[in-house]
């Protein structure tokens, strides 16, 4: 099946700097999706992106699909956005999707 | 989007013992799948939720211990068997809607004593 990474596993920032999180993946996909999962388990579906560019306020993700990685931005980092976040992906005339292991974040004012 | 319950939000339980999690979406989906989050790790997927069939299984999972059951298009459960410390994790209900997003339940966080 598809291989899912994603990096860096850790990130601190302080209140108010931006950050990128990465997520490689191993075939061509057909779904990709990022999610945040925050202190209390619960999982919030960020963006549907197999291929392009999303805005949604202070976050931002690019996937190319071209050379299989997506990218999630998070600007202007608050003390809300720490939590894990998750790449997950689905191959060609697949729906099931596979989860990398996470970005965890950690926002301090 | 979906709105989905799903209970109970966490349980304690002897081994030996057998749960059954509960999984209601708002509206009507085809594609419900169920997965666990072990302690600290990342989601791994049980299986696949058929309405009216038996469900598919990843590898690793078998249906003697997580059988499913989908007797409708908002209704899934799935039942943790023969329960050992190891099935400790939480469990999460998902669904695929019409525009391909992927919405989660709130989880069943389980302690096997």
């Amino acid at each position: 099946g598809i291989q899912v990474e994603q990096s860096p596993p850790d990130l601190i920032l302080q209140e108010g700097a931006n950050s990128t999180l990465r997520c490689n993946f191993s075939d061509s996909v057909n779904n990709l999706q990022w999610f945040h999962q925050n202190p209390w388990g619960q999982l919030i579906n960020l963006f549907y992106i197999p291929s392009g560019t999303k805005q949604n306020g202070r976050l931002s993700a690019t996937t190319v699909a071209t050379e299989r990685y997506s990218l999630l931005y998070i600007s202007s980092s608050q003390t809300t956005d720490s939590g894990v976040y998750f790449c997950a992906v689905s191959g060609a005339g697949s729906y099931q999707l596979t989860f990398g292991k996470g970005t965890k974040l950690s926002v301090i004012p | 989007s979906a709105v989905i319950s799903q209970k109970p939000s966490r349980d304690i339980c002897q081994r030996g013992t057998s749960l059954t999690i509960q999984c209601q979406v708002d509206s009507q989906v085809t594609m419900m799948f169920w997965y666990r989050q072990q302690p600290g790790q990342s989601l791994t997927l049980i299986a696949t939720a058929n309405q009216g069939s038996e469900a598919t299984y990843e590898s690793g999972f078998v249906i003697d211990k997580f059988p499913i059951s989908r007797p409708n298009l908002t209704f899934s459960t799935l039942t943790v068997s023969n329960m050992s410390p190891e099935d400790s994790s939480i469990y999460l209900c998902s669904v695929l809607t019409g525009n391909e997003k992927l919405f989660f339940g709130s989880g069943t966080q389980l302690s096997v004593l």
